[in-house]
């Protein structure tokens, strides 16, 4: 069965880091790109960033860049987003999201909550 | 960015009645591989989105089969045949033809 584990949520103050951990398990996690996608309170979903099977190649939404590092390690089965200079705009629920073909969510995790508010 | 239309925003829906749902893209799908990487997901009351259908029409393994998908081009459609209450909740299309990946606004479905 295939899971998707978020951690490393919380309430954090404008400005601060925090850094978001997926573990992953059922599948061959290192054959798949994999994705974060947010939703911010009662809003809809939002692409945030992906890396590809290697971890060699990173891509990211044009308001995150800069701020956002996507990051995996194949061997711990686990996908990572570091978010640096947080602002208040990125307050959501984060999800990871496995993608088949490189092209579609197959799979989603339960999100993880990151609020910003001093 | 690809632009993702939903149409109608909220529907209204009693227990068996069948309803469709919109998704009109600001440009073709139509990859230049041959595929339409246009897909369905719904997201239940306080859950994650889980995947119904992709690549248009093909159904995600368990899914039941009262859903289906259609479309083309820039036109595409998620149709439920005799809405069941777990049915409930937003229904979101999202593309992954052109970099980066879009979602549209989202169809909910309540019960009427």
């Amino acid at each position: 069965e295939v899971q998707l584990v978020e951690s490393g949520g919380g309430l954090v103050q404008p400005g601060r880091s925090l850094k978001l951990s997926c573990a992953a398990s059922g599948f061959t996690y290192s054959n798949y790109v994999m994705a974060w996608v947010r939703q911010a309170p009662t809003k809809g979903l939002e692409w945030v960033a992906s890396i590809s099977t290697g971890g060699g190649n990173t891509y990211y939404r044009d308001s995150v860049k800069g701020r956002f590092t996507i990051s995996r390690d194949n061997a711990k089965n686990t996908l990572y987003l570091q978010i640096d200079s947080l602002r208040s705009e990125d307050t959501a629920t984060y999800y990871c999201a496995k993608a088949k073909l490189g092209r579609y969510f197959d799979y989603w995790g339960q999100g993880v909550m990151v609020t910003v508010s001093s | 960015d690809v632009v993702l239309t939903q149409t109608p925003p909220t529907l209204s829906a009693t227990i068996g009645q069948s309803v469709s749902i919109s998704c009109r893209s600001s440009q073709s799908l139509l990859h230049s591989n041959g595929n339409t990487y246009l897909h369905w997901l719904l997201q239940r009351p306080g859950q994650s989105p889980q995947l119904l259908i992709y690549l248009v029409s093909r159904l995600e393994s368990g899914v039941p089969n009262r859903f289906s998908g259609s479309g083309s081009g820039t036109d595409f459609t998620l149709k439920i045949s005799g809405v069941e209450a777990e049915d409930l909740g937003v229904y979101y299309c999202v593309q992954g033809t052109h970099a980066p990946w879009t979602f549209g606004g989202g169809t909910k479905l309540e019960l009427k």
